[in-house]
């Protein structure tokens, strides 16, 4: 149960694009069309922006999207937005009703 | 409207026990599996347990297993995790997480957290 790598930071400018990546093992995101992505602002709690790799809830702007290949699934946030600004976990499943998340990442709006 | 309010959060000495609680309304609390998550100061996120809509199912993180106990009441709408033996690195704050639909991994709802701080 080792938390997936994120990378610590990514930043861009407003209308930029940022692709943040979520490596698990072949137990996990590699096994499982299963990976989640979750926003969190400072001091609230997490919001759903992407299920089953590449779904988007409804409310969720189209300018998030995910994508997996094999091991290592990826966010990517285009036209970048200051609202956008937070920090970024993904989860996957990992069997047995189990999950594990990303160790996540915050993203900055230069 | 979905909502899940966490409470029984607190300070707590090593060793000690506590039990959090988690009210869900706004859905059909019964046919809904349910998960604790819980994030300590400064930290990331971390699943930690989730039943069964029924109940007769449980998970834990390797952390936790053998001290946390999840379970549910029907009755009242009401998920809780039972905390025993609580160590220094157990101090967090710990999310009620709705899954969404069964045959689903994700989970569309979180409540606001109620913090759990474990220290002599």
């Amino acid at each position: 149960q080792s938390a997936l790598t994120q990378p610590r930071s990514v930043s861009g400018s407003p209308g930029q694009s940022v692709t943040i990546s979520c490596t698990g093992t072949s137990s996990d995101v590699g096994a499982y069309n299963y990976v989640s992505w979750y926003q969190q602002h400072p001091g609230k709690a997490p919001k759903l922006m992407i299920y089953d790799v590449s779904q988007r809830p409804s409310g969720v702007p189209d300018r998030f999207s995910g994508s997996k290949s094999d091991n290592t699934a990826s966010l990517t946030i285009s036209g970048l937005q200051a609202e956008d600004e937070a920090d970024y976990y993904c989860c996957s499943y990992a069997g047995t009703s189990t999950f594990v998340f990303g160790t996540g990442t915050k993203v900055t709006v230069l | 409207e979905v909502q899940l309010v966490e409470s029984g959060g607190g300070l707590v000495e090593p060793g000690g026990s506590l039990r959090l609680s988690c009210a869900a309304s706004g859905f059909t609390f019964s046919n809904f599996a349910m998960t604790w998550v819980r994030q300590a100061p400064g930290e990331g996120l971390e699943w930690v347990s989730s039943i069964s809509p029924s109940g007769s199912d449980s998970y834990y993180a390797d952390s936790v297993k053998g001290r946390f106990t999840i379970s549910r009441d029907k009755s009242k709408n009401t998920l809780y995790l039972q905390m025993s033996s609580l160590r220094a690195e157990d101090s967090a704050l710990y999310y009620c997480a709705k899954r969404s639909r069964p045959g689903t991994y994700f989970f569309d709802y979180c409540g606001q957290g109620t913090l759990v701080t474990v220290s002599s």
